[in-house]
């Protein structure tokens, strides 16, 4: 298995423009998450996903939307990228019980200027 | 509302003495708790939890980790510190809130071992 996969590793935006971080999971997991972390701050939840076509927020979902069509994908979209969306994000999964561990992509760097 | 707290930014120890990495919570609840390291320019990674039993968990990498439920705390150990396990590590918490297990992580600490 290749485990949680993100693309890609590292990107710069201009302010206004729009992307997609893409995030595959071949464990048949049916829990993802949308991580991002600032120095210092830990772990800030984006928007998680309970299963193929079930998503909510998380903490900090203003100027995110994600989809889920397949239970393996779970794409995080910026529409208008902006200098406080610089971050490191991080793609998890979960099989979906609570004492259950998180499996982590290895993250996307996001840079916009 | 339940919170984690990692009060140390930083953590210095010598190769081959022992560590210990602290974490407090605060739940409603009977909480589930992990410890995750991070190394640079890479994902978290998994090292141990606590779900229920024996209050002191064995994980990976040496590392173990002591529930205390009348501290609140879960701190992380090692008897002998190496080099190669200078990382961000980070405490987490899980309950369930509503349908959805809300995990709620912790700052991070830095472990620096000095050779």
């Amino acid at each position: 298995n290749a485990g949680v996969t993100q693309t890609p590793k590292f990107r710069i935006l201009k302010i206004g423009q729009s992307m997609t971080l893409q995030c595959t999971q071949d464990m048949n997991h049916n829990y993802m998450y949308w991580y991002r972390q600032d120095p210092g701050m830990g772990l800030k939840l984006i928007y998680y996903s309970v299963g193929a076509g079930i998503t909510d927020k998380g903490e900090v979902p203003n100027g995110y939307n994600v989809s889920r069509s397949t239970t393996e994908d779970f794409p995080l979209r910026l529409e208008l990228a902006a200098p406080s969306q610089t971050s490191v994000y991080f793609c998890a999964s979960t099989p979906g019980q609570a004492q259950e561990t998180q499996y982590f992509g290895p993250g996307t760097r996001l840079l916009v200027l | 509302a339940q919170s984690v707290a990692q009060p140390e930014d930083q953590v210095n120890v010598a190769e081959g003495n022992p560590l210990t990495v602290k974490c407090t919570y605060s739940v409603s609840g009977n909480p589930y708790l992990f410890w995750y390291v991070q190394y640079p320019n890479r994902g978290l990674q998994f090292l141990l939890k606590y779900i229920t039993g024996d209050n002191l968990v064995k994980g990976s990498y040496g590392f173990e980790a002591e529930f205390n439920k009348s501290q609140t705390s879960f701190h992380l150990k090692k008897p002998s510190a190496l080099v190669s396990d200078s990382a961000l590590y980070f405490c987490a918490v899980r309950i369930r809130s509503g349908g959805y297990q809300k995990v709620t992580f912790g700052t991070g600490t830095k472990l620096q071992v000095i050779p």
